[in-house]
This record gives C-alpha cells, sequence and structure tokens, in this order.
C-alpha cells in the first residue's frame, strides 16, 4: 500500500460532459502528479502540482485542468470529454527534493469509460 | 528530450528460471532510471531506482537492474521467476518528469 487514494473506481460519462477525479495524496508530500494510461500503453504525464501551484505539464490541451489543496488532496478536471479520453488515470505524490531521484508513490487509478 | 524503449512487449518464462526485461533510454542529461511493475487493478509499484550511487541497483522481491550508460540499457533481470511476478513492467526515465516505457507484459508458465 502506498497511502496514495484515487477516487471513484470507475466512472462513464458520455462525450461532451464535465469530470471531476480525486487523489489523496500521501501525508506530508507537497507535489502531485497525474497520469492517463491508454490500455495497452505507459502512463502519460498530464501535469504536477507542487504546493498547490502547476509545476510541469505535458502534452495535454486545457481542457484537462487541476488542484492540489493544503489538506494533501487533489483533482483532475477534464471539460468537453472525448471517447479517446477514455483511460485509466493515475496520481502519483512525492516529497519534492529538487532532485530526479524522488520517488512518485501511485494511487490504484480511477477508469473513466466515454461513451 | 528523453525516452525509454522496452524491447519486448511480451516475455513468458517458466517458473524457476531466469527472467530478463530489456529497457534502452535517451535522455539529454545524466537520467534517474525507475523499474515500476503493475499488477492487474492494482497501481503501479516501484522495483527499484537507479540514482548513479552504484551501477547494479538491487530492488524487492529478488529482482535487480544493471545500468550501462556505454550501451543505454537498464534491463531488469530476476534469477528465478515466480508465479507471483506475473504483471507488466514498466522502465521509466526522469529527468524533469517520469516518461514511461510502453511496458513488458511477463507470464510466468507453470
Amino acid at each position: 500500500e502506498t497511502g496514495v487514494t484515487q477516487s471513484p473506481t470507475h466512472l462513464i460519462k458520455t462525450r461532451g460532459q464535465q469530470v471531476t477525479l480525486r487523489c489523496s495524496s500521501q501525508s506530508g508530500h507537497n507535489t502531485v502528479s497525474w497520469y492517463q494510461q491508454a490500455l495497452g500503453q505507459g502512463p502519460q504525464f498530464i501535469f504536477q502540482y507542487y504546493r498547490e501551484e502547476e509545476n510541469g505539464r505535458g502534452n495535454f490541451p486545457p481542457r484537462f485542468s487541476g488542484l492540489q489543496f493544503p489538506n494533501y488532496s487533489s483533482e483532475l478536471n477534464v471539460n468537453a470529454l472525448e471517447l479517446d479520453d477514455s483511460a485509466l488515470y493515475l496520481c502519483a505524490s512525492t516529497l519534492m527534493s529538487g532532485t530526479t531521484t524522488d520517488t512518485q508513490y501511485f494511487g490504484p487509478g480511477t477508469r473513466l469509460t466515454v461513451l | 528530450a528523453q525516452s525509454v524503449t522496452q524491447l519486448d512487449s511480451h516475455v513468458s518464462v517458466s517458473e524457476g528460471t531466469p527472467v530478463l526485461l530489456r529497457c534502452n533510454y535517451s535522455s539529454s542529461y545524466s537520467p534517474s532510471l525507475f523499474w515500476y511493475v503493475q499488477h492487474p487493478n492494482k497501481g503501479l509499484q516501484l522495483l527499484l531506482k537507479y540514482t548513479s550511487a552504484a551501477t547494479l541497483v538491487k530492488g524487492i522481491n529478488g529482482f535487480e537492474a544493471e545500468f550501462k550508460k556505454s550501451e543505454t540499457s537498464f534491463h531488469l533481470t530476476k534469477p528465478s521467476a515466480h508465479m507471483s511476478d506475473a504483471a507488466e513492467y514498466f522502465c521509466v526515465v526522469s529527468v524533469e518528469k517520469l516518461t514511461f516505457g510502453t511496458g513488458t507484459r511477463l507470464t510466468i508458465i507453470p
């Protein structure tokens, strides 16, 4: 167990709708990252939040947005859902030390299906 | 820019025989390298990480990996496979963010 939890476990939405996914980080971790894992692929980096500010973003459009809260929780919001957004969404938390060796601890993921 | 290539999408070995999962990386800077494992319906678990302290890295559950800069490789090995090792394995490079390979599915034959 990594101490990182995500909700809900599964979610079904239709095209054009909006969705909010939630993550609870390990206590004391100041950084959370979100990843999208399409079926049969490796996770792709969406963005990272450090002390409630966005601190890096991958190749995802602005309709993917996030929030990080002081209580170690965070959200991933996706607007105007498309069929290709169907994937497993993973969050990972870490205590950022400013080096590349920080270990990220992953939650079990939220499986999003867009119909 | 950084990337990883996992050379095998699927590896099958018999229980009790050695495991080799191959990974090559590309990075403009000295990278940190990781291996993660993903069991069905479970999150990603860190197996081991290379941080330049030693080229041979030992991880959990008997896995180890060797960093070879001249070959830009970071292959994962285990001397004797166990049924519980069946899972998806990801090689990961980190400079500013984590970049995952496409994964290798390990199947263990009883």
